[in-house]
């Protein structure tokens, strides 16, 4: 499986938008991108995920360069119950649905 | 919808004593569920995956006879620590897979988590 790389941690202000670098440059083409958050002491929560297209969803929108090589997730107006750690994982397009989850961006919102 | 639940949502037993933790999908059919660990400061751990009506497929290094899964139906999986040690203490998380039919994606929503505490 594609290996992903995240930044260990951001801040971002409250109201502006959050955006988290993932780079994924060993993906291979039927392997999808996905995004989940852990807000601290809770399951984690998808948000989104895209193949190549960019999507957008109510939570957020993924951004995904043309090479496939790298995303950016965009929290469109940040508020401070968006502070949690965020994953970005590779996913193949097989049968077994397995997320290996890495270290994630640890995310925090300030006021 | 995609709402998956976990009991209990914290447990203290002792030592050499066997836990049950159960997992639910509430609002849709669940054909694949996961188990996870997670220790403190750590990220989420892939334990297992377990299908409705077969065996668990557990992964490198988690002892198949100290964790038990059933998943007896296709909204309910349990996983059981059995013998419990100090070192078994953790975060335990459970995901859930819905079908792809009515317009499903397949995708997993995880439950709220199990803290185990082993005195």
């Amino acid at each position: 499986d594609a290996k992903t790389t995240q930044p260990p941690s951001m801040d971002c202000a409250e109201g502006r938008a959050a955006n988290l670098p993932c780079n994924h440059s060993t993906i291979s083409g039927n392997e999808y991108v996905y995004w989940y958050r852990q807000i601290h002491s809770q399951g984690p929560q998808y948000i989104i995920h895209g193949l190549k297209n960019n999507e957008t969803n109510e939570m957020a929108s993924l951004i995904i360069t043309e090479d496939r090589k790298s995303s950016t997730l965009i929290l469109p107006h940040a508020t401070l119950r968006d502070t949690a750690v965020y994953y970005c994982i590779v996913r193949p397009r097989s049968n077994d649905y397995k997320l290996s989850f890495g270290a994630g961006t640890t995310v925090t919102v300030r006021a | 919808g995609a709402v998956v639940s976990q009991h209990p949502s914290w447990v203290i037993c002792k030592s050499g004593t066997s836990v049950k933790i159960e997992c639910r999908s509430l609002d849709f059919q669940a054909t694949t569920m996961f188990w996870y660990r997670q220790f403190p400061k750590q990220s989420l751990m892939l334990m297992a995956t377990s299908n409705e009506g077969s065996k668990a497929t557990y992964e490198q290094g988690v002892e198949k006879d100290k964790f038990l899964i059933n998943h007896a139906s296709l909204t309910l999986s349990t996983l059981t620590v059995t013998s419990a040690h100090p070192e078994d203490s953790s975060f335990y998380i459970c995901s859930a897979r819905g079908g792809l039919a009515g317009g499903g994606r397949g995708e997993q929503y995880f439950g709220p988590g199990t803290r185990l505490t082993v005195t």
